[in-house]
């Protein structure tokens, strides 16, 4: 079974700083991929930067950096030089690499607010 | 290049009645997924296809969910009997089969209200 737990409901950061949200897991397979999408009010899911269990260096993808410590089981994602348009929910995310096995579990998400 | 389309966007119905869902995945993507969403949560799986063929279905879609991709294009979901718990965002995501990380790319969803 897998688990992501995202601690923090709200967050918010000034307009031009950086912001780290937290994700934590648990799965026992032994290779696994994780995810950070966001998903802003409109309602559409938004993929941003994927982590492989076995990739060597931390994932980043613009402005997007995720902090992968394997033995902590942690994914936090850093937003560098937030924006406005940054306000949305974000949503840490885990899926199986074995199997064929589709099945991604999220996390109860973390609401960003950017304020100028 | 267009993205996974839903429709409708909104439904409401009354307790009782059956309403059905559809999903246009990108054309080159061959795997499909449901996803139900409630307030302040994370979308959760209901089922997934490859292709036509439906290779996993979450113990949340009961008896009373139905989901079908006949010729591996565009996928249905109906719901029968509606009651007000179904009352959710049912969203839809596709992704490839090849290029190693197979993200899922999401629809904008179809919010359903059950009176």
């Amino acid at each position: 079974a897998q688990k992501i737990t995202q601690t923090q409901p709200g967050m918010f950061v000034q307009e031009k700083e950086a912001v780290t949200l937290d994700c934590t897991y648990d799965t026992s397979d032994p290779s696994y991929g994780l995810f950070w999408y966001k998903q802003p009010s409109s309602g559409e899911m938004i993929f941003l930067i994927y982590q492989g269990s076995y990739d060597q260096q931390n994932a980043t993808e613009g402005r997007y950096s995720l902090n992968f410590q394997k033995a902590r089981k942690s994914a936090n994602l850093v937003i560098s030089a937030s924006q406005l348009g940054d306000s949305a929910m974000y949503f840490c995310a885990m899926r199986p690499n074995s199997g064929g096995y589709q099945k991604v579990t999220f996390g109860t998400g973390t609401k960003l607010q950017v304020i100028p | 290049d267009t993205g996974v389309s839903q429709d409708p966007r909104h439904k409401i119905t009354k307790r009782g009645q059956n309403v059905t869902f559809r999903c246009d995945p990108i054309s080159e993507h061959n795997r499909l997924y449901w996803y139900r969403q409630t307030l302040g949560q994370g979308p959760e799986f209901l089922t997934y296809f490859q292709n036509e063929a439906q290779l996993e279905k979450s113990r949340l879609l009961s008896d009373r969910f139905s989901a079908e991709r006949p010729k591996g294009s565009f996928s249905t979901l109906e719901i029968q009997r509606t009651e007000q718990g179904d009352s959710a965002m049912y969203l839809c995501a596709s992704s490839p089969t090849s290029g190693g990380v197979y993200e899922q790319y999401f629809g904008p969803g179809t919010r359903l209200t059950v009176t």
